[in-house]
């Protein structure tokens, strides 16, 4: 079935240092691809959506700025979080559609972010 | 706005046995498309089951089934036989046609042995 890579699964990085996490449709192409933060014992809240060859879409209240998505490829969407601060840590999952039938997401396994 | 209700934070049900997730959602969207989701612990995401909201049949998938009342906005999840390995987060989601999807709070069902 469909794959989704997301890499890497954890991270702890200091105060105002930047952080990429990569998302890698392994065996299907994704135009679409969408990025998902969940805090502890919550649910998945979108904070964009990554368009291939386009820049992304952010939900309302995210910070394009602290959160840089690029989807160069149509197998590789990143979410930079720039000068990360403890607020920031967190779990960030990606998801692509079209490897499994249309409309369905496959999601990456997720990356936890620790800002210290 | 769409939005996702799961009304259970938690369920619990004895293993064999038979539990049932609630979900309702708002929507004025005739097409979309319906999805529970499971998250184990290991909080990787895999679909349990699809539902077109066109479709007039439940979906069902094993021992996995839904009650999809559109009128109603309903989408409950029946889990039959439950088995140790199905306890996990439950999330019910709301998608539409190219668009991104929504996720209600999520039930966290236990299974005991």
């Amino acid at each position: 079935g469909a794959v989704v890579s997301q890499h890497p699964s954890r991270v702890i990085c200091k105060s105002g240092t930047s952080v990429k996490i990569e998302c890698r449709s392994l065996d299907f192409q994704a135009t679409t691809m969408f990025w998902y933060r969940q805090f502890p014992k919550k649910s998945l809240m979108l904070m964009a959506t990554s368009n291939e060859g386009s820049k992304a879409t952010y939900e309302q209240g995210v910070e394009k700025d602290k959160f840089l998505i690029n989807h160069a490829s149509l197998t590789l969407s990143t979410l930079t979080v720039t000068s990360a601060h403890p607020e920031d840590s967190s779990f960030y999952i990606c998801s692509a559609m079209g490897g499994s039938g249309a409309n369905v997401l496959t999601f990456g396994a997720g990356s936890r972010l620790t800002v210290l | 706005a769409q939005t996702v209700t799961q009304s259970q934070p938690e369920m619990s049900v004895q293993e064999a046995e038979t539990v049932t997730l609630s979900c309702t959602y708002d929507t004025s969207e005739s097409d979309y498309y319906l999805f529970w989701y499971k998250q184990p612990p290991s909080r990787q995401m895999i679909l349990v089951i699809r539902q077109e909201a066109y479709k007039q049949q439940n979906a069902t998938e094993n021992r996995f089934s839904v009650n999809f009342q559109k009128a109603a906005k309903s989408f409950s999840l029946k889990i039959s036989d439950s088995q140790l390995g199905d306890a996990a987060m439950y999330f019910c989601a709301y998608k539409r046609e190219a668009r991104d999807m929504r996720f209600g709070a999520g039930t966290r069902l236990t299974v005991k042995p």
